[in-house]
């Protein structure tokens, strides 16, 4: 399994963009990488998800570099909302993996203020 | 609506009485699992179930079990609860195995006394 590392926090302002990056040096070649936030007292909600290159959806880009041993989550504009812990996730997809064993890093403290 | 159920969602008890923590998926999900989330440590895995019958341990199985029945239900049992099961727990399901999309209940915050 593949281990992460993220920034325990960060601190930002009102519409400026935040990027948080997370390190996953022994990632396997089936493994995608998925962001989730979390508000407190709720359960983590999909971000994003990407296996290389850019992804970018409504809320978010993910940007995964060619050796794929980091990847880094960008959201543009902040609000005082996205105040919330982001964590990063590394699995494997493929169907014929063994088992569905999935270790969430310690997720990085976003603080957006005004 | 798309959700994850848990049940209770507070519950506060003593050392040694057994509980059960229900979580309840009707999206027809195959993959569900059981986290708990403690200050510092993050979400770490207890169990996981990839369909119906087939159940494995996550990182942090001892004092729980699981079973599944139904697709739809994977309760959490404690059969003995301590005081060091006091947490926050987390059920999810998702359609495919592996990191995304994850589907999270709303949590249940447990306290053995």
């Amino acid at each position: 399994l593949a281990k992460t590392t993220q920034p325990i926090s960060m601190d930002s302002y009102e519409g400026q963009e935040v990027n948080i990056t997370c390190s996953h040096n022994n990632i396997a070649t089936n493994d995608y990488i998925t962001w989730y936030q979390q508000f407190p007292s709720q359960g983590p909600r999909f971000i994003i998800q990407g296996y290389k290159t850019k992804v970018t959806n409504e809320v978010a880009s993910l940007f995964i570099p060619a050796d794929r041993k980091s990847s880094t989550l960008s959201l543009p504009r902040v609000s005082l909302s996205d105040t919330a812990v982001y964590y990063c996730l590394v699995g494997d997809n493929s169907p014929k993996a063994a088992g569905n064993k999935l270790t969430f890093g310690g997720g990085t403290r976003v603080l957006v203020k005004p | 609506e798309a959700q994850v159920t848990q049940n209770p969602r507070y519950l506060i008890t003593v050392t040694g009485k057994k509980l059960t923590v229900t979580c309840s998926q009707n999206m027809n999900h195959e993959y569900m699992s059981w986290y708990r989330q403690d200050p510092g440590l993050g979400l770490r895995q207890i169990y996981y179930s990839m369909n119906v019958e087939v159940t494995d341990k996550g990182d942090v199985p001892e004092g729980y079990k699981v079973s599944r029945k139904e697709k739809r239900n994977f309760p959490l049992i404690l059969e003995s609860p301590s005081p060091n099961q006091t947490s926050l727990y987390f059920c999810a399901s998702s359609a495919h195995r592996g990191a995304g999309e994850l589907f999270f209940g709303e949590g249940s915050r447990l306290t053995v006394l």
